[in-house]
């Protein structure tokens, strides 16, 4: 089973800035099939990124994805108020079991 | 629209059953393969099974295999999940999720909103 390790475990940002998360896998994705979900208190996930940099239908284009083998970045050009989620990353190259980090917290500074 | 919408969750002893279903619309159910995935209190996600879009083929976490039954009547748009053998692990609040393939590729597109299965004495 592929683990995958998000970091950082909590990131602290103001609206406008950059954000970069990272998510590292203990075996390599084979063919970039990893995701990237978007959750909100008291939602479901939603789907931001698949194949590791395809966004998903109505994901706007400051979400991009990016990475191969092992290593995998979500970036979040310019953050909106609405972007203050935790966000989770997910390999589905070696399924089943697909697997999920455990999350990072993207907080407001 | 995509709606999914879950039921059945309730308060379990521990080893009792239960049953969850998922009443989907807003697109063509028998397309596509189905998922439960799902979230323990204040927890990350986990991936509980998949069904493909005839039920011809079924897959399951370790953690849950044959404890757990993954099936759906397209004729009632519907995905179940029958669930035995309950533990207290098993509490989490559980996602009805939607495949974006036939047979599972293993993204979701589309989640419900979920139901709370707790098990406790």
């Amino acid at each position: 089973e592929i683990v995958l390790t998000q970091s950082p475990g909590t990131l602290s940002l103001s609206p406008g800035e950059r954000a970069t998360l990272s998510c590292r896998a203990s075996q390599s994705v084979s063919s970039s099939y990893l995701a990237w979900y978007q959750q909100k208190p008291g939602q479901a996930p939603r789907l931001l990124i698949y194949g590791a940099s395809s966004r998903a239908t109505g994901i706007p284009d400051r979400f991009s994805g990016s990475g191969s083998g092992t290593d995998f970045t979500l970036t979040i050009s310019r953050l909106e108020p609405e972007d203050f989620a935790v966000y989770y990353c997910q390999q589905y190259g070696s399924s089943p079991p697909t697997t999920f980090g455990q999350g990072t917290k993207l907080e407001i500074k | 629209e995509v709606q999914l919408v879950e039921s059945g969750g309730v308060v379990v002893q521990p080893g009792g059953s239960l049953r969850l279903s998922c009443a989907a619309s807003g697109f063509t159910f028998d397309d596509y393969a189905m998922h439960w995935v799902r979230q323990a209190p204040g927890k990350g996600l986990e991936w509980v099974s998949l069904i493909s879009w005839d039920g011809g083929s079924t897959y399951y976490a370790d953690s849950v295999k044959g404890r757990f039954t993954i099936s759906r009547d397209n004729s009632k748009n519907s995905l179940y999940l029958q669930m035995n053998s309950l533990r207290a692990e098993d509490t989490a609040l559980y996602y009805c999720a939607k495949d974006i393939l036939d047979y599972g590729d293993y993204v979701f597109d589309y989640w419900g909103q979920g139901t709370l299965v707790t098990v406790s004495s």
